[in-house]
């Protein structure tokens, strides 16, 4: 079955800085490659997504890269502000299984 | 009007006990989702229902039963609770699978806690 894996576990930065998380995968017919945040006791919230025909695809202060050939993709955040604080999950899915396989969570901290 | 809602909130119960957790989408989606995160954070697939229909069982154990009456509820019963059952159960929702790939929605999350 599918495996992602997250790096890093936590990653502290200062306010206005830019954070990078990257996962990789296993499953090369993966094709959807979402991330979530999730605030302390709430629920996991897509923030953006990419599917595979897409290289990279940009929200805002948000974008998200794929590299379908060496399977990876990574998150960037710019200009960071406290209220990024928050656990940051990759996932990955693919046609007909109907159910995210989640890398394993990147705690962000922002220092004011 | 909340998308997915899941009840309760918090289940606090002894080993050995009987619980149910109750998951609830007013979304029109045709796919259903049980998640577990555990306390390091991680969050597996347990369940997926499409249109009441068992899609995937991710090797949980045979204590654990989805049952889901209509495509808008899908329940999550525990029989002969265990410590190591203890986690937050997310229910999620997401529109008919186009082969793609579809946002999911989560529920707020039970957390239950076996004592």
């Amino acid at each position: 079955g599918e495996n992602v894996e997250q790096h890093p576990s936590t990653l502290s930065v200062q306010e206005g800085d830019s954070a990078v998380i990257k996962c990789t995968y296993s499953d090369s017919a993966s094709n959807y490659f979402p991330w979530y945040k999730q605030e302390l006791g709430k629920r996991p919230q897509l923030i953006i997504d990419i599917r595979s025909n897409v290289g990279e695809k940009k929200d805002q202060r948000i974008a998200v890269t794929l590299n379908k050939t060496a399977k990876h993709f990574s998150l960037h955040i710019t200009e960071t502000q406290p209220e990024d604080s928050a656990v940051y999950f990759c996932a990955a899915a693919k046609a007909g299984r109907r159910a995210l396989t989640f890398g394993s969570g990147t705690r962000l901290q922002v220092q004011p | 009007d909340t998308a997915v809602s899941q009840t309760p909130k918090y289940l606090v119960t002894q080993m050995g006990n009987d619980k149910s957790i109750k998951c609830e989408q007013n979304l029109g989606h045709d796919t259903m989702y049980w998640y577990k995160q555990d306390s390091k954070k991680f969050l597996k697939i347990m369940f997926s229902y499409n249109n009441k229909e068992l899609i995937i069982n991710e090797t949980v154990p045979n204590r654990f039963s989805p049952k889901s009456p209509d495509k808008a509820h899908l329940n999550l019963h525990i029989n002969s609770l265990e410590l190591g059952d203890s986690a937050v159960y997310f229910c999620a929702s997401s529109p008919t699978w186009w082969g793609v790939g579809n946002i999911q929605y989560f529920g707020a999350g039970t957390r239950l806690s076996v004592l």
